[in-house]
């Protein structure tokens, strides 16, 4: 079964360089979160986007930008990256809203580890 | 302050052994309560998924249990073998708030033993 992809799984930027996440949901999948998850720490929600409108903002940087295009695929930039980004970086697809009632499947890409040197 | 508290933080059991992972929430309004098993660097993997109505639900050798009014839930693991070493996370979704609907503990690092 098709799951969620994530692109490039690893990544090594310098600092202040500039660096694109990307995820491709399952397929009819609508809603895609982005979830940051420092070493040792729990993930940390970025941004989600359901039906191609941003849905949810959480811990996101302002160097920070993402969006969701017509084909449900999402895109994670990061500009003038610090020491601090480094980190796993996870994608999520599901139907509809992950807290509306009910039982919706998320599920998580492997992520993408990006090294900030 | 919608939060989700696990513990035991870590443990370590021999292979064979059962054990059990706990998990407090105060989310308000709740939706439903997930638990995931997390490999080191690798995208966590759902287990279960268990609404306010269900009280008991198995995944194979894993059992979760939810107690909607004490905010309780437990993860089971029974006959344990050396590939369940991961962390399990317990993910509790909200209505509305201001983290995508989903609410994470730290999780719990099982590390299973020979």
């Amino acid at each position: 079964a098709a799951g969620v992809i994530q692109s490039p799984r690893h990544l090594i930027k310098e600092k202040r360089e500039t660096a694109t996440l990307k995820c491709y949901p399952i397929p009819r999948h609508d809603t895609v979160y982005w979830y940051q998850q420092g070493p040792g720490q729990d993930p940390q929600f970025l941004i989600s986007f359901y039906e191609k409108m941003q849905s949810d903002k959480g811990s996101i940087p302002d160097r920070f930008s993402a969006q969701q295009f017509s084909d449900y695929h999402s895109e994670l930039n990061m500009s003038s990256l610090e020491l601090g980004d480094s980190a796993l970086y996870f994608c999520a697809s599901t139907s509809g809203l992950a807290g509306e009632s009910g039982t919706g499947e998320l599920f998580f890409g492997e992520g993408s580890r990006l090294t900030v040197l | 302050k919608n939060q989700v508290e696990q513990s035991p933080q870590s443990l370590i059991i021999l292979e064979g052994k059962n054990c059990t992972l706990q998990c407090n929430y105060t989310v308000s309004p709740f939706s439903n309560l997930r638990w995931y098993k997390q490999d080191t660097g690798r995208g966590p993997v759902s287990l279960t998924i268990m609404t306010f109505s269900e009280n008991t639900k198995s995944n194979g050798r894993y059992t979760a249990t939810l107690d909607a009014d004490t905010k309780q839930s437990s993860l089971h693991i029974t006959a344990s073998q050396l590939s369940d070493s991961a962390s399990y996370i317990c993910v509790v979704s909200v209505n509305g708030g201001s983290q995508g609907n989903l609410i994470f503990g730290k999780g719990t690092k099982l590390s299973v033993k020979p």
